[in-house]
């Protein structure tokens, strides 16, 4: 009973580092999103993915990256970290994307530090 | 574009009281959800309470219940008994009903603390 996977938990990076975040879910979701969190703030989209082979940028898409090679995984990449990256980051996935077919599945998500 | 608006950045009960969170949102659109999420210290974020626009009838969930005013743009949530595990940030959300673009908007957030 998995669910959606995150790693890693915590993370620091220096300025100009690159990382990837993993995602993994095993639901056979079709959905799956990647979402910041900054301090007191609701979660903004980075990206999504609506099935294999197929991204779309959500609000906050700038300094990332993503793919979706599988119905399984979903890495977020960061190529230059920066500071104004340093956020909790959440992976979810869902069955649709209709409100019908929420919740959407959140993993524990990922703390990141850039320094 | 729509919008979520949680004015309440914290608030703070007993234990077994009732407390109420606020919620409002501004949309043109007529057929939508509306959530709240709860996101306790384990930051898993959990769905609480799920709303239709199209339904007149208030969502309920055990403890859990809303005060959806459609026409006021106004989605509260009320947690009845309140527990100590009910301590958590509490989050509004809006989604479209046909949502092509696959967004929730959250709003900011209500960090609720239930005191013993």
């Amino acid at each position: 009973n998995a669910g959606v996977t995150q790693t890693p938990k915590f993370r620091i990076l220096k300025i100009g580092q690159s990382m990837t975040l993993q995602c993994t879910q095993d639901m056979n979701h079709n959905y799956m999103y990647w979402y910041r969190q900054d301090p007191g703030m609701g979660l903004k989209l980075i990206y999504y993915s609506v099935g294999a082979g197929i991204t779309d940028k959500g609000e906050v898409p700038n300094g990332y990256n993503v793919s979706r090679s599988t119905t399984e995984d979903f890495p977020l990449r960061l190529e230059l970290a920066a500071p104004s990256q340093t956020s909790v980051y959440f992976c979810a996935s869902s069955y649709s994307n209709t409100g019908s077919n929420q919740p959407q599945h959140f993993g524990d998500g990922t703390r990141l530090s850039i320094l | 574009a729509q919008t979520v608006t949680q004015s309440q950045p914290e608030m703070s009960v007993q234990e077994a009281e009732t407390v109420t969170l606020s919620c409002t949102y501004d949309t043109s659109e007529n057929n939508y959800y509306l959530f709240w999420y709860k996101q306790p210290p384990s930051r898993q974020m959990i769905l609480v309470i799920r709303q239709e626009a199209y339904k007149q009838q208030n969502a309920t969930e055990n403890r859990f219940s809303v005060n959806f005013q459609k026409a006021a743009k106004s989605f509260s949530l009320k947690i009845s008994d309140s527990q100590l595990g009910d301590t958590a940030m509490y989050f509004c959300a809006f989604m479209t009903l046909y949502s092509s673009a696959s967004k929730i908007i959250f709003g900011s957030g209500t960090r609720l603390s239930i005191r013993p």
